[in-house]
């Protein structure tokens, strides 16, 4: 069963630069795994921040961004912000109408 | 403006039965697929079922042979019934809007959620 990994806990100063990374417990993450990225704050939807491994979805800060590093997806924040504390989730398409979420990260602007 | 409107959770006995609704509004429903994404009392977002503008359907393994999606497009509705449910299966249940996911798409990823419903799998 394929697994998705995340960081579970992250944290980063405000101003600062943090990388959060999706990968997969077998093989490598590539553009064709349609990568996205969502952002949740507890007790809140999940909001669509990136997808097609690099697309901002619409009125996402430009601070955000999306890319490969290596084998796997990452999202990195350039100038973090207190709102950008909550939790941060990818999700990988595994072909055949599956998709699958990584576990989340909870990031921590302190 | 895009809407997805969820309905049906509520408190249900083990085994039971329970069917989610998820109304769309705001766009063309039958050119997207949609999925029901589920999370669990402090854990995490999971995928649980989607459904293509086919109608062709895909189940996460945790649920397959309990749940079923499908989707009236005259009515712009999706359902998910969901039979022999297990404590387990207690969460918030979102609905999402989903592009096509083939190998040229760009729009393969949940650009609109529902507010989403609570299901309670408890004796």
């Amino acid at each position: 069963q394929t697994v998705v990994t995340q960081e579970p806990s992250f944290s980063v100063s405000p101003g600062g630069t943090v990388t959060l990374t999706c990968g997969l417990s077998s093989g490598s993450v590539s553009t064709s795994h349609h990568p996205s990225w969502y952002q949740q704050t507890p007790g809140q939807t999940p909001r669509s921040l990136i997808y097609n491994t690099n697309t901002r979805s619409s009125g996402v800060p430009d601070r955000f961004s999306g890319s490969i590093l290596g084998n796997k997806a990452a999202l990195t924040i350039t100038g973090a912000q207190a709102e950008d504390e909550c939790d941060y989730y990818c999700v990988l398409y595994m072909g055949s109408g599956i998709s699958v979420f990584g576990g989340g990260t909870k990031l921590t602007v302190l | 403006e895009v809407q997805l409107v969820e309905s049906g959770g509520g408190l249900v006995q083990p085994g039971g039965s329970l069917r989610l609704s998820c109304a769309a509004s705001g766009f063309t429903s039958n050119t997207y697929a949609f999925t029901w994404v589920r999370q669990a009392p402090g854990k995490g977002l999971e995928w649980v079922s989607t459904i293509n503008t086919a109608a062709l359907t895909f189940y996460a393994d945790s649920v397959k042979g309990r749940f079923v999606i499908s989707r009236d497009n005259s009515k712009n509705t999706v359902y998910l019934q969901m039979n022999s449910l297990r404590v387990e299966d207690t969460a918030v249940y979102y609905c999402a809007r989903r592009g096509n996911c083939g190998a040229n798409d760009r729009l393969c990823f949940f650009d609109f959620w529902g507010q989403g419903t609570l299901v309670t799998v408890s004796s």
